[in-house]
């Protein structure tokens, strides 16, 4: 199947890092991706990783990639209360390259 | 830096009626994308635009939806007759490669009454 899968929900304190989890189905995805959605809004593009890479980092962004269990992870360090959204990681699939979105983890970020 | 715009931003229509969805994608970019998402739910491909044709479209995209190209710069999605169920969140997306990032546009909220 195409099911992209996430936990639900993540809640954290202020300050801490998040881990959100991603187990995605296509071997062949070249790239990785992760969206942040603020309540209401549209997509945006956080960071994205090659097929090729295990790990990427931007500022407080970390993704690890592990192909062998096809398992993808952002990490947040210092969340903060901006941080509290849905993150979707998504795959693209081969063919026509459209992306496959997981179900999406609402992160809650406590004061 | 260039963007995919979207309009309207918010639609609302009575059941039956045929609604336009229109979408301006970044202007040098050849594969287009309509996905949707239903309110609380993920996002979910709908279809994909290529040379003036569609190249892949999902299950959703059944015979009440159609895509085009009517110039250079606009990329609709119509819907003929909506349902309740059509009520969602509607995203474009642009990319000019295939292995390129794909843009998304901001959306429009589709509500059927």
């Amino acid at each position: 199947g195409e099911d992209v899968e996430q936990s639900l929900f993540l809640s954290v304190r202020e300050g801490d890092s998040s881990v959100i989890n991603c187990t995605y189905t296509d071997s062949s995805s070249t790239y990785l991706y992760w969206y942040k959605q603020e309540p209401g809004a549209g997509l945006q593009l956080l960071t994205y990783i090659f097929s090729n890479m295990d790990m990427k980092q931007d500022q407080r962004l970390t993704v690890l990639l592990n192909k062998k269990d096809k398992h993808l992870s952002l990490r947040i360090a210092d969340t903060q209360t901006g941080d509290s959204a849905i993150y979707f990681c998504a795959e693209i699939t081969s063919g026509t390259y459209k992306y496959i979105f997981g179900t999406g983890t609402r992160l809650k970020v406590l004061a | 830096e260039p963007e995919v715009t979207q309009t309207p931003s918010h639609q609302v229509t009575q059941m039956g009626q045929e609604v336009i969805l229109r979408c301006v994608p970044i202007s040098n970019h050849l594969y287009f994308y309509w996905y949707r998402q239903i309110l609380g739910q993920k996002v979910e491909f709908l279809v994909s635009f290529y040379n003036n044709e569609i190249s892949e479209k999902s299950e959703i995209f059944d015979d009440q939806f159609s895509v085009e190209r009517p110039d250079g710069s606009n990329f609709t999605l119509k819907i003929r007759s909506t349902k309740l169920e059509d009520s969602a969140m509607y995203f474009c997306a642009s990319r000019w490669d295939l292995q390129e990032t794909q843009y998304f546009g901001p959306g429009t909220r589709l509500l059927v009454l």
